[in-house]
């Protein structure tokens, strides 16, 4: 029972262009998203997060939107560069206090100069 | 500001041993969670320590313990080592009484068991 699911394995992108990344989840319960990033022979760093009372969080290039009602979540790049070439992970949690992180497995992004 | 630290970087074990892996969590954060990364899939939430007791627990079976010390670093212990124990295991530090306890990972324990 896959409770968040990020159904594009990977994505290619060219550089200064927009990079979207999605994620989809099943329980309506989620209070709390995350995405991270990954790069090889690294812990996830952590990017950017929304709470449910939210649909949109902007953190320089980087904006996340959550759509409640779809339970869906977009995180934008933009404009992406060489350096975002990682796996990203969406993570959520049924609260913000004791967080249990649920993710998903993952899409790597290639940004190509 | 040190981040999490995790130690050792890599650990290769055989089948029915017993492992220990180490955390320290980041600077100021009270709460440390273990999650096991298998290749391929995202991390899976094994437990969360905080004021050195076992707060919450996923799915994972009483082979999987930890401990949580008086200076919030923790350890995982493994015991009788499967073949699909072999992952990435992460721990993740955070502040619960912040306003967002946003979790911090480490690099990882690589653990291979033959």
């Amino acid at each position: 029972d896959q409770q968040v699911k990020q159904n594009s394995p990977s994505l290619s992108v060219q550089e200064g262009r927009i990079s979207i990344l999605n994620c989809d989840y099943t329980n309506s319960m989620f209070d709390y998203f995350l995405w991270y990033k990954k790069y090889p022979a690294e812990g996830p760093t952590f990017l950017i997060s929304i709470s449910s009372i939210k649909d949109k969080n902007e953190d320089g290039r980087f904006t996340v939107f959550l759509n409640k009602s779809a339970k869906h979540l977009s995180l934008h790049i933009v404009p992406s560069q060489p350096g975002d070439s990682a796996v990203y992970f969406c993570a959520v949690s049924p609260n913000t206090g004791f967080q249990k992180l649920v993710f998903g497995t993952g899409t790597r992004l290639l940004v190509s100069p | 500001d040190a981040g999490v630290t995790q130690s050792p970087t890599h650990l290769i074990k055989t089948r029915g041993q017993q492992v220990t892996l180490r955390c320290s969590p980041k600077s100021g954060h009270d709460t440390v969670s273990w999650y096991q990364q298998a290749l391929g899939q995202g991390p899976q939430f094994i437990f969360q320590y905080y004021e050195e007791e076992e707060r919450q627990r996923g799915n994972f079976p009483d082979r999987f313990s930890g401990h949580q010390f008086p200076n919030y670093s923790s350890e995982l212990n493994v015991n009788a080592l499967l073949l699909g124990d072999s992952a990435l295991y992460l721990c993740a530090s955070s502040l619960v009484s912040g306003s967002t306890d946003t979790q911090y990972f480490g690099p990882g324990t690589r653990l291979t068991v033959l």
